[in-house]
């Protein structure tokens, strides 16, 4: 079982829409966790970052934790076009140290 | 503020040469890491440096090694390249704290022959 897992997709929405992608994750003692957006043949960057259970709201994009099923989701409202890309769901464990990442989400948001 | 610096930014290589990827950081952060990036394999850990002076294995360590050179500098080296190395190498560094993200180079190709 991988330690971090998500839906390689694609993920094809229409704009305006709210997408919603999804990762599970096999570490218990996690501590923190992230999404990174990535655009093809760039870096990584980061979108939201999570550390309780709940939600996290930042403009369109809202993170969703839930420790005891051990899975973190980001949900896009609004989706637009340039929202287009692959979405990398990131957990790190204790320590603060190791930062282990899922094949991420493939999303298309069609115009 | 240049933020994490990787060179060189392409490389090609033949199966058993040897590379250094070079990697600097300006934001004073004491941890830093090489991932590699392979299609559908999504970002896997080879090595990280959590301060100066310490590195421990990743998930995909076999076949590289690493130096700290300093707190700004940390370097991937490969001593005798095989095909299965091809891959996008990112450079990243971050504060030693659980709630603190990873800041990404611009990543080096790499494409061992």
């Amino acid at each position: 079982q991988k330690e971090v897992e998500q839906n390689s997709g694609p993920l094809s929405v229409p704009e305006g829409a709210i997408a919603s992608l999804n990762c599970t994750y096999s570490d218990r003692g996690s501590q923190s966790f992230f999404w990174y957006r990535q655009y093809s043949g760039k870096s990584p960057e980061l979108i939201m970052s999570i550390y309780s259970n709940g939600d996290k709201e930042d403009g369109r994009f809202t993170a969703q934790l839930n420790k005891a099923s051990q899975y973190v989701s980001l949900l896009i409202r609004d989706s637009q076009p340039s929202d287009s890309a692959t979405y990398l769901c990131a957990v790190r464990g204790t320590g603060g140290f190791k930062t282990i990442f899922g094949a991420g989400t493939r999303l298309f948001v069609k115009a | 503020n240049a933020g994490v610096t990787q060179t060189p930014k392409f490389q090609v290589l033949k199966t058993g040469q040897s590379m250094t990827l070079q990697c600097a950081q300006d934001m004073n952060h004491n941890s830093m890491y090489w991932y590699r990036q392979d299609p559908g394999m999504g970002l896997r850990l080879i090595y990280y440096s959590a301060s100066e002076g310490t590195t421990d294995k990743g998930e995909v360590p076999n076949g590289y090694n690493v130096s700290r050179l300093n707190k700004r500098e940390f370097s991937l080296r490969l001593e005798s390249a095989a095909p299965s190395q091809t891959s996008v190498y990112f450079c990243a560094s971050s504060v030693p704290s659980n709630n603190s993200p990873l800041h990404f180079g611009n990543g080096t190709r790499l494409t061992v022959t």
